[in-house]
Parts: C-alpha cells; structure tokens; sequence
C-alpha cells in the first residue's frame, strides 16, 4: 500500500488529454512539492515535473503538472503513442522522522 | 556529463550483506543530497534511504536498523550498507541525486542505471 495514491491505469486516444492524479496527506504533498517520473520497460524513471509545475528542458509542453492541498495531478495533451509507459508521483514526507514516499504508479496505455 | 554509476549488486543469502556503491561525476558531488532508490521487478519504485550534504541520513521503516547509508565526498561516492538482508529485499537498485537547495524533496535527476540485487538460498 502506497503512502501516495494513484489509479492503476489510464487510457487514451492519439490527441486526447488524459490526467493522472496522486492523492497524498498534510505530510507530504499538503507540505512538500510534487514531483513527476516516467518510465519506459527497462530503463530508470525520468524526471517528467518537478516541483509541482515545472518542466526540466527536453520536456514537451504538452505535459503540465498541478497541485492544491494534498493531492497531485499530472495531464498530458495532444496523447502521442510514446507517451504509453508508467507514470510515479514523488515527495518527501515529513512524518515519521522524514522519509520519501512515491505512488504506486498508473499504467498510462495509448489505444 | 552529469553521471551517476552503481556497483556491487549481485546474489546473496538470506541474512547475508551486500554493499552498494554510486559513483558520482560531472557535478560537485558535496554539494547535493543523495539518495537509494528500489525497485522490485514489475512493482514500483520504493524509496530506501537518503543522506544529506552535512551527514544527516534517513531511511524507510522497512530497512531502518538493517541498512546504512554512508558517503565519502573526497572520492565522489556513496554507499548502502545492506544488512540482514531479507528475500524482500530483492529489487533493481538505483541511486540519485536531489536537486532540491532547500531540504529533500525527491527531485531526482539524473538516476543510475541501477543494480540488481537477488536475496535467494
């Protein structure tokens, strides 16, 4: 059970707009920033936003990220089929002496 | 070119120990957290553990106690002690720096490419 929680999966068409939301607590992403991680088989997670909101450069516009209160929200618009792999939400959590926790991650399929 | 490197996975027994090393490169290494990433196959990355730029370290309930987290910044490394190793311990494990200039915050980039680490009898 993920301190961070995602839906399992998300679909959508080529062009669609899909968003992925990470529900947290008053510990973490009610006190902390959210961040964003993509991840294609076999590789490592990807910075995707940091910070809430921000995009490292090489990140497509078309990704944009939110927060208010405790929960999280990445969108993706303009849907392109590369865009299919795992998407992870992160942030520190201030409970427990401090600790980082991630969500259980949401399967993003491009149909 | 920013760069993070492990070392020291490999296959070990239950109750076994196993050392993990990042090597770091192309940023000033004493200047950034750093942290343990885990990831077992087909399940979602866990955090495992971090230590700040002034030693401050901190772990996840899971692997308080058993594992310790260490760097050495004359050598542009750090290190994961894992002890008492348990089979649920069995993940890819990445290491990653925080960029964040104010606390931890779990903005990593960039990640390793990870290290696979087998607790199996």
């Amino acid at each position: 059970q993920s301190v961070l929680t995602q839906p399992p999966s998300a679909s959508g068409t080529p062009g669609q707009r899909v968003t992925i939301s990470c529900s947290g607590s008053t510990s973490n992403i009610g006190s902390n920033t959210v961040n964003w991680y993509q991840q294609l088989p076999g590789t490592a997670p990807k910075l995707l936003i940091y910070r809430n909101n921000q995009r490292p450069s090489g990140v497509p516009d078309r990704f944009s990220g939110s927060k208010s209160g405790t929960s999280a929200s990445l969108a993706i618009s303009g849907l392109q089929s590369e865009d299919e792999a795992d998407y992870y939400c992160a942030a520190w959590d201030d409970s427990l002496n401090g600790r980082g926790v991630f969500g259980g991650g949401t399967k993003l399929t491009v149909l | 070119e920013v760069q993070l490197v492990e070392s020291g996975g490999g296959l070990v027994q239950p109750g076994g120990s196993l050392r993990l090393s990042c090597a770091a490169s192309g940023f000033s290494f004493s200047n950034y957290d750093m942290h343990w990433v885990r990831q077992p196959t087909g399940k979602g990355p866990e955090w495992v553990s971090a230590i700040g730029i002034a030693g401050d370290t901190y772990y996840a309930g899971s692997v308080k106690g058993r594992f310790t987290i260490s760097r050495e910044n004359a050598k542009n490394s750090f290190y994961l002690q894992m002890n008492s190793l348990r089979a649920e311990d069995t993940a890819v494990y990445y290491c990653t720096r925080d960029l964040c200039t104010n606390g931890l915050c779990l903005w990593f980039d960039p990640w390793g490419q990870g290290t696979l680490v087998t607790v199996s009898s």
